[in-house]
């Protein structure tokens, strides 16, 4: 059974960071495609960050430079390092697996994890 | 960047009735490559549809999806009890991929 457990999140003042996790079982992550998605309160879904199976990484432009996507094969774990963190990146946090067409770099989302909250205030 | 709207905001039905989702993209989203999610309260979302047509696996036959382009729809034939939540539509067929905002389906 594929499943996706995220922990890290918490309450961070501005400017401030933090290490988001995402511990999966049911499959490998190096083998797929893995992205961020977050939820802003009472907002819709957006897209943060994907690594592939190949490991590049790529970014949305609200968080590009300020955010690190990686992976531990090892323990078959996926990382958000969050710097610079702002009011604005107050949010669920989830990270889910993405199954991709054949000759596209991106695709739909198959397994979430429950999210984790990240609530940047001071 | 592809922006997807939906509408309405919010509908309101009752259990057995018809629910009709709209999803529309600002550019043709390539080879049709959007899918729907359901979200309840507190929860993860979850996968529908992929491909604009295709069930995913688990989902009842009462959803089904269709359009192409610009336009998509998502059809729950009848509605049941446990189908009232937030659904949104994503494309992936441009990056970067993109959400919509979501409809609210809520009961009458």
């Amino acid at each position: 059974e594929v499943q996706l457990v995220e922990s890290g999140g918490g309450l961070i003042q501005p400017g401030g960071s933090l290490r988001l996790s995402c511990a999966a079982s049911g499959f490998t992550v190096s083998s797929n495609y893995m992205s961020w998605v977050r939820q802003a309160p009472g907002k819709g879904l957006e897209w943060v960050s994907v690594i592939y199976s190949g490991g590049s990484t790529y970014y949305a432009d609200s968080v590009k430079g300020r955010f690190t996507i990686s992976r531990d094969n090892s323990k078959n774990t996926l990382y958000l390092q969050m710097n610079s963190l702002r009011a604005e990146d107050t949010a669920v946090y989830y990270c889910a697996r993405q199954d991709v067409p054949y000759g596209v770099k991106t695709g739909y989302f198959d397994y979430w994890g429950q999210g984790t909250l990240v609530t940047v205030s001071s | 960047e592809i922006v997807l709207s939906q509408s309405p905001g919010t509908l309101s039905l009752s259990p057995g009735e018809r629910a009709t989702l709209s999803c529309r993209a600002s550019q043709s989203v390539s080879n049709n490559y959007l899918a729907w999610y359901q979200q309840k309260p507190g929860q993860a979302p979850r996968l529908l549809i992929y491909g604009a047509s295709n069930r995913a696996t688990g989902i009842p036959d009462r959803f089904s999806g269709s359009g192409s382009g610009t336009d998509f729809t998502l059809t729950i034939s009848r509605l049941e009890p446990e189908d009232f939540a937030v659904y949104s539509c994503q494309q992936f067929g441009n990056s970067p991929l993109t959400f919509g905002p979501g409809t609210k389906l809520d009961i009458k």
